[in-house]
């Protein structure tokens, strides 16, 4: 199995630019989670989806944040507009039972 | 709300030497624990898991953990470390009950001298 796919990579933009990141999970995981880390707040958790379905959407930062999922093999986290506190490293995760979770590379978010 | 501390930020020992990174939890019942490494660039790896029985738990790559109730931790040990693994470590902890996500610990980095 290829793994968690996110992407891209990397990506640099101006703030009040749209962005959006990636995610393709494990097949046949059906749970999806999107993290992000910095260096002052650690590691959070923004949503998560079960069956494509958003379950807890209590630690999206603000309006500016939406994620869907929709299909079994995609997920899309975007911001819009970007702003420099938005950068980060954001992190797709997947599970098929909810804590065994396989992480993605992540996606280095940087706002200038 | 459960939490996780981690107390160590960043730890250094010697290659072939024991390595003991300290986890403390706070949640109301038995929780979900976990251990996660974190290479440079790299995404986070699930090293072991405790749900329930034996509290001493092996993992991947020759780690361990011990969970003991009465001081509401969770250990992780390697009797010999090498220098592949050097990198961050979370500790982090899971609801049976309610939200059930992840809350992890900010971290420990080890760095492995030769």
């Amino acid at each position: 199995d290829a793994g968690v796919i996110q992407s891209p990579r990397h990506e640099v933009t101006e703030m009040g630019q749209e962005v959006t990141l990636r995610c393709k999970p494990i097949s046949g995981h059906d749970y999806l989670f999107w993290y992000r880390q910095t260096m002052m707040r650690g590691l959070e958790l923004l949503i998560y989806f079960n069956n494509n379905v958003p379950i807890d959407d209590s630690g999206m930062p603000e309006d500016r944040f939406s994620a869907k999922m929709p299909n079994a093999s995609f997920s899309t986290l975007k911001i819009q507009p970007s702003e420099p506190r938005d950068s980060a490293v954001y992190f797709c995760a997947s599970s098929l039972e909810i804590y065994e979770q396989y992480f993605g590379p992540g996606t280095r978010l940087t706002v200038t | 709300a459960q939490s996780v501390t981690q107390p160590d930020i960043h730890i250094t020992v010697s290659e072939g030497a024991s390595l003991e990174l300290r986890c403390n939890y706070s949640y109301g019942a038995t929780p979900y624990l976990f251990w996660y490494v974190q290479s440079p660039g790299q995404g986070l790896q699930l090293l072991l898991k405790y749900f329930s029985g034996d509290t001493l738990v092996q993992g991947i790559k020759g780690f361990e953990a011990e969970f003991k109730r009465s001081q509401s931790s969770f250990n992780l040990r390697k009797p010999s470390v090498h220098w592949s693994d050097a990198a961050e470590y979370f500790c982090a902890v899971g609801a049976n009950t309610g939200r059930r996500a992840l809350t992890f610990g900010s971290g420990t980095r080890l760095q492995v001298q030769p």
